[in-house]
């Protein structure tokens, strides 16, 4: 089945700067890439998503790309903010699975 | 929409007890998943049902975990006898079907549970 390997476990960045985290995953047959941002005490939430046909996508802040040659994906935010603090999960499908997610990385911008 | 709702939100029970938390799925919605959150593990995958049949449950760590789904909208997830080791949050999410449209998978807001 799908693995998925999520880099770095833990991330500080000063406010402004940019944040990127990483993952891979083993299952060539994965279709669907979405990310999940976990804030304290809440439950995880949708933030962007990318399919395989698509290399690139970004919404305000935030970007994600997609590299299926490596099978790894990327989530990029830029201009960092306090509120961005949290736990961000990346996930992969195939298609006839449920997402398997990665273990998270847990972001820390400091003012 | 309400959103995908669990309870109870928070538990606290004795270790032998049996404990049973509860999930109703967003409306129309024919996937359900439980999961569990730790932060040695992370995520983990307990059992899916698609259209109230349960799918796959081989996420479920032991015999004495159980999960149910009665109808489209009502779902269970039992733990009996359970033990300190089960102390985690356990998520419950529902989406459409198939994935591979890229259908989000809603999480409840969870139900975290001490087994003292």
């Amino acid at each position: 089945g799908e693995n998925v390997e999520q880099h770095p476990s833990t991330l500080s960045v000063q406010e402004g700067d940019s944040a990127v985290i990483k993952c891979t995953y083993s299952d060539s047959a994965s279709n669907y890439f979405p990310w999940y941002k976990q804030e304290l005490g809440k439950r995880p939430q949708l933030i962007i998503d990318i399919r395989s046909n698509v290399g690139e996508k970004k919404d305000q802040r935030i970007a994600v790309t997609l590299n299926k040659t490596a099978k790894h994906f990327s989530l990029h935010i830029t201009e960092t903010q306090p509120e961005d603090s949290a736990v961000y999960f990346c996930a992969a499908s195939e298609g006839n699975t449920p997402l398997v997610f990665g273990k998270g990385t847990r972001l820390s911008v400091i003012a | 929409d309400a959103g995908v709702i669990q309870s109870p939100r928070h538990e606290v029970t004795e270790m032998g007890q049996e404990v049973t938390l509860r999930c109703k799925p967003i409306s129309g919605h024919n996937s359900l998943f439980w999961y569990r959150q730790t932060m040695m593990r992370g995520l983990e995958l307990l059992i899916y049902f698609n259209n109230n049949v349960p799918i796959d449950d081989s996420g479920m760590p032991e015999d004495r975990f159980s999960a149910k789904m009665p109808n489209a909208s009502f779902s269970t997830l039992k733990i009996q006898p359970s033990e300190p080791r089960d102390s985690a949050v356990y998520f419950c999410a529902s989406s459409l079907t198939p994935w591979s449209g890229g259908n989000t998978i809603y999480f409840g807001e969870g139900s975290w549970l001490t087994v003292v």
